[in-house]
């Protein structure tokens, strides 16, 4: 199993591009979800999914747009690049567990992707 | 909305000793969940140990253990015998209910472990 992959490790922008930030799993999880991590400050959620055809805003949505038509596919647009959004962002998926008297969602995080708006 | 906090923001321990990084948090959910992250220098985010609200018992997974104190809403994690490996950022991160997948991370903390 590779895990979760993100492509690409490192992209620069300059404002105004748009880009794609893929995100693949292939371990059929049903959830995914995708983070920012900025300096001093922790992962912060960006968007979310609970299944093919389910998405939903997290913390910090502005910005980005996704969709998942697959299972193992979880794509991030940036529609219009913003310094603002200069970042490490982290793909996760994560599945149903058992632990204790309740069930949780152990996250798989990808490798993360630097991007650096000019 | 729910809040976490880690107020040390850097720890300096020598190797084989234990040490404790704190977390605390505000929720009035009756029922979440909360997790620690190590994420080395090399970036990965490593999932460590989880806690329960309703688990009576402090989680422990190898050297690292859960000092959960519900009353206090403190889950502090103790790592046991450091090594130079452990050196890393920690972040502790809580979820409110169970099952759920949405994720609120603390600030960290940036474990140095000197030999």
């Amino acid at each position: 199993n590779a895990g979760v992959t993100q492509t690409p490790k490192f992209q620069v922008l300059k404002t105004g591009q748009s880009m794609t930030l893929q995100c693949a799993q292939d371990m059929n999880h049903e959830y995914m979800s995708w983070y920012r991590q900025d300096p001093g400050m922790g992962l912060r959620l960006i968007h979310y999914s609970v299944g093919a055809g389910i998405t939903d805003q997290g913390e910090v949505p502005n910005g980005y747009n996704v969709s998942r038509s697959t299972t193992e596919d979880f794509p991030l647009r940036l529609l219009s690049a913003a310094p603002s959004q200069t970042s490490v962002y982290f793909c996760a998926s994560s599945y149903l567990t058992s632990g204790g008297l309740s069930s949780y969602n152990e996250q798989f995080f990808g490798p993360g992707t630097r991007l650096t708006v000019l | 909305a729910q809040k976490i906090t880690q107020t040390q923001p850097g720890m300096f321990v020598q190797e084989k000793e234990a040490v404790t990084l704190d977390c605390t948090y505000d929720t009035s959910d009756p029922s979440y969940g909360l997790f620690w992250y190590k994420q080395p220098s090399s970036g990965e985010m490593i999932f460590l140990i989880y806690q329960g609200s309703y688990d009576q018992q402090n989680a422990t997974e190898g050297r690292y253990s859960l000092n959960f104190q519900k009353a206090r809403k403190s889950a502090n994690l103790v790592i046991s015998a450091s090594q130079l490996g452990d050196s890393a950022m920690y972040f502790c991160a809580f979820a409110s209910n169970f099952g759920n997948e949405k994720l609120t991370f603390g600030t960290g903390t940036r474990l140095t472990i000197i030999p």
